[in-house]
């Protein structure tokens, strides 16, 4: 069965720095990836998705995400994060007919 | 164009009852899928329903069930409910089969469901 790996569960950053959100997923199979936020107590929102195509995905807010089918990766980056920008961040994989999500990580973002 | 509505948003029970979630997809959307998001296991996938039947199931016990309407609503029942079932239950709704990848998930604010 796949699964995704979000290795790290909580990052706090200073306005301004470069962000890296690390996902790793097994499935050896074609995959189809996204990641998707969750701002305090709001819904789910998809911030980009990988289909096929270019392996770096522009997403909403200035995210975007690198697929490196090699590494079975697909981070999340975002060159300078905002305190908005403070949220639970989810990168999920559909393989074998089910979306299967990653644990997620808790972004904090310093003013 | 409305989002993903689900009710009730907030839900307390006791142990052994049962309860039924209610989720409105987008208009237009014809799949509905059910997520289960607590602390400790995450995000996980129940069921995904597609033009009022059962397409994918996830890992959990035959208490949790499911239903679609003709009109793409979709109901999700959870009898003897235990302690284990507090969570934030999402719905998530697409226009083709959520299972096939070509698609994209709209995720509703969710129920959040307390078994005391």
């Amino acid at each position: 069965a796949q699964s995704v790996s979000q290795h790290n569960h909580h990052v706090i950053l200073s306005e301004a720095a470069s962000l890296e959100l690390g996902c790793n997923y097994s499935y050896g199979g074609t995959v189809n990836l996204f990641w998707y936020v969750q701002y305090p107590g709001q819904h789910l929102q998809l911030l980009l998705k990988y289909f096929s195509g270019d392996p770096l995905v522009k997403g909403i807010k200035g995210f975007e995400a690198e697929f490196i089918k090699s590494k079975f990766s697909f981070n999340l980056r975002k060159p300078s994060v905002q305190w908005s920008d403070t949220a639970e961040y989810f990168c999920a994989v559909i393989g074998a007919q089910k979306l299967v999500f990653g644990q997620g990580t808790r972004l904090t973002i310093n003013p | 164009k409305a989002g993903v509505t689900q009710t009730p948003r907030y839900l307390i029970k006791t142990r052994g009852q049962q309860v039924t979630l209610s989720c409105s997809p987008i208009s237009g959307h014809r799949s509905v899928s059910w997520y289960q998001q607590t602390p400790g296991q995450g995000l996980q996938f129940l069921f995904e329903y597609f033009s009022e039947t059962q397409r994918n199931k996830g890992n959990f016990p035959g208490r949790f069930s499911g239903r679609q309407f003709s009109n793409s609503r979709s109901e999700m029942n959870v009898s003897t409910l235990e302690l284990g079932d507090s969570a934030l239950y999402l719905c998530a709704s697409s226009r083709q089969l959520a299972g096939d990848g070509t698609d994209t998930q709209y995720f509703g604010p969710g129920t959040r469901l307390t078994v005391l």
